[in-house]
């Protein structure tokens, strides 16, 4: 179990960039998820997908946002016209089934992004 | 909606003692699921604890342990024999059990706590 992998570990781009993030979830789990963390705050959930489908996005989650998981296994997220107000960690998570008190939610380390 | 209150934005402990960190929720559930997730500076979020709502003995897991209050919606994680290694962001979180959010936490602003040597 090497557990949910990230990358990059940090991003920094101007504004007006494209940025794609990559989350390599727990081999064998079939759910993945995408929280945001601004600082001072607890994360929030922004999409998740069981194997290749994405079964719910956030309101959170704006037209700019686009996240993939073609084939179940690592998931994409991309930000295009990256703006100030998207700078904050994106973390990704995955578990073996539904999130219940014996499959809890295995976080990665996130990715760090600032837009300048 | 469920909302998580951690009303402490930050807490200082002496290492060996005990510190408990609070957490209230406001939910219309009858079964759900709670979690303290520990976040190091730098570092992924980590469980430390998990209790399901129905259960009425809290959960305990080594130095950890929470005081589950379900009729105040109180859910407090209590740390004894602090540890400099316990220096982190705890964030409350909740879990629906069932129907179509059950795969969504709602957490907390979290505590920052401090362990001083």
């Amino acid at each position: 179990d090497t557990g949910v992998s990230q990358d990059p570990r940090h991003k920094i781009t101007k504004r007006g960039q494209n940025v794609t993030f990559r989350c390599d979830p727990i081999s064998e789990h079939n759910r993945l998820y995408w929280y945001r963390q601004t600082l001072g705050q607890g994360p929030e959930f922004l999409t998740y997908f069981q194997n290749e489908a994405q079964l719910e996005k956030s309101r959170l989650l704006s037209d700019r946002f686009s996240a993939e998981r073609p084939k179940g296994s690592f998931s994409t997220l991309e930000i295009q016209r990256t703006e100030q107000g998207d700078s904050a960690m994106y973390l990704c998570a995955s578990s073996l089934k539904g999130v219940s008190h014996n499959s809890p939610l295995h976080f990665g380390n996130g990715t760090r992004l600032t837009v300048t | 909606a469920q909302t998580v209150t951690q009303s402490q934005p930050e807490m200082s402990v002496q290492e060996a003692e005990t510190v408990t960190l609070s957490c209230t929720y406001d939910t219309s559930e009858s079964d759900y699921y709670l979690f303290w997730y520990k976040q190091p500076p730098s570092r992924q979020m980590i469980l430390v604890i998990r209790q399901e709502a129905y259960k009425q003995q809290n959960a305990t897991e080594n130095r950890f342990s929470v005081n589950f209050q379900k009729a105040a919606k109180s859910f407090s994680l209590k740390i004894s024999d602090s540890q400099l290694g316990d220096a982190a962001m705890y964030f409350c979180a909740y879990l629906r059990k069932s129907g179509g959010s059950n795969y969504k936490l709602t957490f907390g602003k979290g505590t920052l706590l401090t362990v001083n040597p």
